[in-house]
């Protein structure tokens, strides 16, 4: 089926260690999307990438990095640098000017 | 940039009770999408209606881009329509632009 898939669902880690999340789309989307989400609150923009090996940071990027090395991927990378990174993060695609679609979204719980 | 303001920002039913959700968006948009967030954290796409009105079940939304917002309206409410309901806004018509998402009403429907 197609669909947008991220990985891991669930992820705990100790401060000061990178973690990164994986999410892949199989819809040929051209447009991939990483979204933070804090308990409560609205979607805020991390990064997104309109076509391969290029992306635009977006509302809140310090602290994250992004690669998009084929059309399918577009990894996130939580550094060290990210002060807070214990939230829920979800990736979407989309074609051109089209319905944005989204994964079922990654907890990462940082100790 | 654009604004999205939704209204109320909660709301809680009676299970059968209906209910209409407001988005309001602060410059011309050529699409606008509504989500359910579920209690899981899943994001649904429930319409993509840049104008005029479309139905889906008990749901239905409508979009009147010249006065610049949308109602989704909620007939018969069960206790799975609790939730977030995000509206969302892109303000280009261009592959990869960055869509702007209202902060959410959080429906609560009691048994």
């Amino acid at each position: 089926d197609g669909g947008i898939t991220q990985s891991p669902k669930y992820l705990f880690r100790k401060e000061g260690q990178n973690v990164t999340l994986s999410c892949e789309q199989n819809l040929n989307h051209d447009a991939m999307y990483w979204y933070r989400q804090d308990p409560g609150q609205g979607l805020r923009l991390i990064y997104y990438s309109q076509i391969v090996n290029d992306f635009q940071k977006g509302d809140i990027a310090e602290g994250y990095s992004v690669s998009r090395e084929k059309k399918e991927s577009f990894p996130l990378t939580v550094t060290s640098a990210q002060k807070n990174p214990t939230a829920f993060y979800l990736c979407a695609s989309r074609r051109g000017p089209g319905e944005l679609f989204f994964g079922e979204g990654s907890r990462l719980t940082v100790l | 940039g654009i604004q999205v303001e939704q209204s109320p920002p909660d709301l809680i039913l009676q299970e059968g009770a209906n209910s209409t959700l407001r988005c309001n968006f602060s410059d011309s948009v050529n699409n606008l999408q509504w989500f359910h967030q579920n209690p899981w954290g899943q994001l649904i796409n429930l319409f993509y209606i840049p104008s005029g009105t479309k139905q889906n079940g008990r749901l239905s939304a409508t979009t009147v881009a010249t006065e610049r917002y949308s109602l989704l309206y909620i007939s018969s409410s069960q206790t799975t329509d609790s939730g977030v309901y995000f509206c969302a806004v892109p303000p280009e018509e261009t592959s990869g632009s960055r869509l702007t998402f209202g902060e959410g009403t959080q429906l609560t429907v009691n048994p």
